[in-house]
């Protein structure tokens, strides 16, 4: 079947700008979340839904960050007034809320965000 | 919190070699240990997993024991292969208390290259 896909595969944005970024999770996926891969800091956590609600947004690194989710299905992180720093290949995954083995996500393949 | 510590790479082997990349962790609790690996170009996929103390996790020739006593899961493989050329990245998965999150932590990655 189908894995988790990404929206775009690449963006690249002006500093101060506003982006979003796009996941499908697996079909029938209730747990998902956004991971964020960059050279300093390797990969990090940003933010869990359960459904369509976040339990856990301890990760997201500023306010300018937020995320949704619809339907219980597709996820949209934005980034809001654009730096640098977020520069990153943003990674989303899904797992089964009742896996049996906690913990296994599914990948999508990344969003590479370039902040000029 | 959590931590993952793998060795720093680059790693790089001829053809048939033996492989150990090695991992430790701090968590609290009981976490679920994995690895994950990233092939050039690819998304993260896991390769392996082990939920309690002592489980062998083992795929595609790779192996890793989940040693309590020492907080460790090594990564090994007794011939490797060209194709294995890839970034492997160690991770556990505990239960966020109170979220229902199993956020994954993750090590740094260590990216390993298998010469002919």
């Amino acid at each position: 079947g189908a894995g988790v896909s990404q929206s775009p595969s690449n963006k690249v944005t002006e500093k101060g700008k506003d982006v979003e970024l796009r996941c499908d999770p697996i079909s029938g996926h209730t747990a998902l979340y956004w991971y964020r891969q960059s050279l300093g800091q390797g990969l990090e956590f940003l933010i869990y839904f359960q459904g369509n609600s976040a339990p856990d947004k301890s990760g997201l690194p500023s306010d300018r960050f937020s995320a949704e989710r619809t339907g219980g299905s597709v996820s949209t992180l934005t980034i809001q007034r654009t730096q640098q720093e977020d520069s990153a290949v943003y990674l989303c995954a899904s797992s089964l809320a009742l896996s049996r083995f906690p913990g296994e996500q599914f990948f999508g393949p990344g969003t590479r965000l370039t902040v000029l | 919190g959590n931590s993952v510590t793998q060795m720093e790479g680059p790693v790089t082997l001829s053809e048939e070699a033996f492989l150990t990349i090695n991992c430790t962790y701090t968590a609290t609790g009981y976490p679920s240990l994995f690895w994950y690996v990233q092939y050039p170009g690819e998304g993260l996929q896991l390769l392996l997993k082990a939920t309690k103390a002592d489980d062998k996790g083992s795929n595609k020739g790779f192996e890793a024991t989940y040693r309590k006593e020492t907080t460790s899961f090594h990564l090994e493989k007794g011939s490797v292969q060209v194709s294995d050329s890839a970034v492997y990245f160690c991770a556990l998965s505990s239960l966020y208390s109170g979220a229902g999150s199993y956020q994954l932590t993750f090590g740094k990655g260590t990216k390993l290259s298998v010469i002919p």
